[in-house]
């Protein structure tokens, strides 16, 4: 079935250390969309992609990198200058990046600080 | 800027019961208002999508409205079920964001039997 799969579910970050969130779709959508979600809020825009090899960044993009090498995947790096990480963080996709096409989501991963 | 309010943030119903779930927005130059579904510790699921120009979509027992001069849109869910307790967002997209949607708070739905 296609779909976007996020990797790990759960992960752990120590001070100063930078994590990778794993995004893949088989969608074969164009774009590709990383949110960070707080308890009791909305969703907020970390980075977005339209078309491989180009990004823009979102609403909260400080502290966070990615790359998007390939149409399938499209990475989130947490770095240590994110002060404040612990989060649900939702990658998602749709056909292209205007229009009026539904966005789809992953299931989502939990990063914690230890 | 554009903002997005849900009302209420939490809603708690017998099985069987008709609601309303209500969302709002500041600038009325949306492309489109997408309604979604997350449950617990789970991403979104696509409910329904309004394009700027509709008044309303249908999908079984969910109805979603949008008033774009008012700023307002609603879901209405009919003969709600146990499995209908989630978080329900509405998120906004705006003629000149590209891609980019905002999102309100939520409201979390409680169905009891």
């Amino acid at each position: 079935d296609g779909g976007i799969t996020q990797s790990p579910k759960y992960l752990f970050r120590k001070e100063g250390q930078n994590v990778t969130l794993s995004c893949e779709q088989n969608l074969n959508h164009d774009a590709m969309y990383w949110y960070r979600q707080d308890p009791g809020q909305g969703l907020r825009l970390i980075y977005y992609s339209q078309i491989v090899n180009d990004f823009q960044k979102g609403d909260i993009a400080e502290g966070y990198s990615v790359s998007r090498e390939k149409k399938e995947s499209f990475p989130l790096t947490v770095t240590s200058a994110q002060k404040n990480p612990t989060a649900f963080y939702l990658c998602a996709s749709s056909i292209s990046g205007g229009g009026g096409k539904p966005q789809h989501f992953g299931d989502g991963t939990r990063l914690s600080i230890l | 800027k554009q903002e997005v309010t849900q009302i209420p943030a939490a809603l708690s119903v017998p099985e069987g019961e008709n609601l309303v779930l209500n969302c709002s927005f500041t600038d009325s130059a949306i492309y489109n208002l997408q309604w979604f579904r997350q449950d617990p510790g789970k991403g979104l699921t696509s409910l329904l999508l309004i394009q700027s120009s509709q008044r309303e979509q249908t999908s079984g027992r969910l109805n979603a409205s949008l008033d774009k001069s008012s700023g307002r849109s609603t879901l209405y869910i009919a003969a709600s079920q146990p499995g209908d307790s989630a978080t329900y967002l509405c998120a906004v997209k705006r003629e000149t964001s590209g891609s980019r949607l905002t999102f309100g708070e939520g409201t979390q739905l409680t169905v009891n039997p």
